[in-house]
């Protein structure tokens, strides 16, 4: 099926360890997102990707790096975890630019994260 | 800066009609979006309506826009147990220099009691 596929769908981590988020979409979308979301702080954005080649810091980047790797897929990797980093984290991808409407997200179903 | 706020709880009976507010700050050309989350799933597209608009219906829900006081709404009429979910507001801006990222509310916990 079509969309966005973020593996894994779960994962423990030690305080330290290191660890790189895959998401991938098969829509041919330029722009591609990595979302953090937290009880209460709805959905946070970490880096984001307006084409293929080029990246950007979203609100709250410290602590995470990203690879555009081609059109189709955009890694999330932390290097060194802290508990702070416990989160869901969520990938999605937008179809067309920045002169079209926005409504073509889609969402992957997300990873969930526990840094012990 | 961009800013979009949400109560955090809605609980209704099953029948009545439920009502969700966001408000923003941004006040350039945008886009205003509803997602609805259930428990331990994504995020699922409701509905959108750009700031010229004034209201958009969409079988039984109904957005409504009051760009003087930034302030969205989202209406669901005979809310039934299955629309128990977290609603998040968001917003996009349009236009030049737009990177298409998402604003995101803190989202709403809808329980709808039967």
């Amino acid at each position: 099926n079509a969309g966005v596929t973020q593996t894994p769908k779960f994962q423990v981590l030690k305080t330290g360890q290191s660890m790189t988020l895959q998401c991938a979409q098969d829509m041919n979308h330029n722009s591609m997102y990595w979302y953090r979301q937290d009880p209460g702080m709805g959905l946070r954005l970490i880096y984001y990707s307006a084409s293929e080649g080029t990246t950007d810091k979203g609100e709250v980047p410290n602590g995470y790096n990203v690879s555009r790797l081609n059109k189709r897929e955009f890694s999330l990797r932390l290097e060194s975890a802290a508990p702070s980093q416990t989160s869901v984290y969520f990938c999605a991808s937008r179809a067309g630019d920045s002169q079209y409407p926005n409504y073509g997200y889609t969402f992957g179903s997300g990873t969930r994260l526990t840094v012990v | 800066g961009e800013d979009v706020e949400q109560s955090l709880f809605l609980s209704v009976r099953e029948g009545d009609s439920s009502v969700i507010n966001c408000t923003y700050t941004d006040s350039s050309s945008t886009y205003l979006y509803w997602y609805k989350q259930e428990p331990g799933a994504g995020l699922q597209l409701l509905t959108y309506i750009f700031s010229n608009m004034d209201m958009k219906q969409d079988q039984r829900l109904t957005v409504l826009l009051n760009k003087k006081d930034k302030h969205l709404s989202l209406r669901i009429a005979d809310t039934q147990t299955g629309d128990s979910a977290i609603y998040f507001c968001a917003e996009s801006l349009f236009g030049s220099g737009n990177t298409g990222k998402l604003i995101f509310g803190q989202g709403t916990t809808l329980q709808v009691k039967p």
